[in-house]
């Protein structure tokens, strides 16, 4: 079966600290990889998103960058963090399309980043 | 994308039925309707997906007219556990967007 892992599931970082989370998924190959921010008591807001190794699409214009170094993980990063950068991280992969293709997706268990 | 739009939240009692309706006027021919769940301090979990008509699995229904510029999640018989938000999102390509969702509260 298929598992997604994030780490860490909380961390407090200074203002203008960099950042770096980590996603990895098991059991499955070639997998969409997702971020995911969610502001207090808001909806999800799609980060960026990765279809291979080395392939990232940014949805939204901002300090945070992501990677792909390899199949299954996936890493976002910060040189200098915010106070907007506060939220819930989640990570998430789905199946691409040809595989079986749902548009269900998977996601980690988040991060929670506080800024202070 | 096609944008999505859904009341902010519902009430409703235990043993009901409960129907959030979601508009996307602007959906596209490719575009896919999917639903999700999600609890505090959880990722959201996938409910339902349908294009057209109606689709039914072992825990929701969704609800697509002829036109589908809107869809309609049924939840029958809520339990207090099936308070969270729901998210009505428009897919295509693989790109997800999720609005802000309408918060279930579900009551004794």
């Amino acid at each position: 079966s298929q598992t997604i892992h994030q780490w860490p599931a909380t961390l407090v970082q200074p203002v203008g600290s960099p950042l770096s989370l980590e996603c990895t998924v098991e059991g499955t190959s070639n997998p969409n990889l997702y971020w995911y921010r969610q502001a207090a008591g808001r909806g999800l807001q799609l980060l960026f998103y990765s279809v291979g190794i080395g392939q990232i699409s940014s949805e939204v214009p901002q300090n945070l960058s992501a990677s792909r170094p390899q199949d299954r993980q996936f890493i976002l990063s910060s040189k200098k963090l915010l106070l907007s950068d506060s939220g819930f991280y989640l990570c998430a992969w789905n199946h691409q399309d040809g595989q079986g293709a749902s548009y269900e997706q998977y996601f980690g268990p988040g991060t929670r980043l506080t800024v202070t | 994308l096609a944008k999505t739009t859904q009341p902010i939240s519902m009430d409703s009692y235990e043993g009901q039925e409960v129907n959030i309706t979601c508009s996307h006027n602007n959906i596209a021919t490719n575009d896919y309707i999917t639903w999700y769940q999600q609890f505090p301090s959880q990722g959201p979990r996938f409910i339902i997906q349908g294009y057209k008509t109606k689709v039914t699995n072992e825990v929701a229904s969704l609800f697509i007219p002829a036109d589908r510029k809107s869809s309609t999640l049924s939840l029958p018989r809520v339990s207090l556990s099936d308070t969270a938000v729901y998210y009505c999102l428009v897919v295509n390509f693989n790109k997800f967007y999720f609005g802000s969702g309408t918060k279930l509260n579900v009551k004794p």
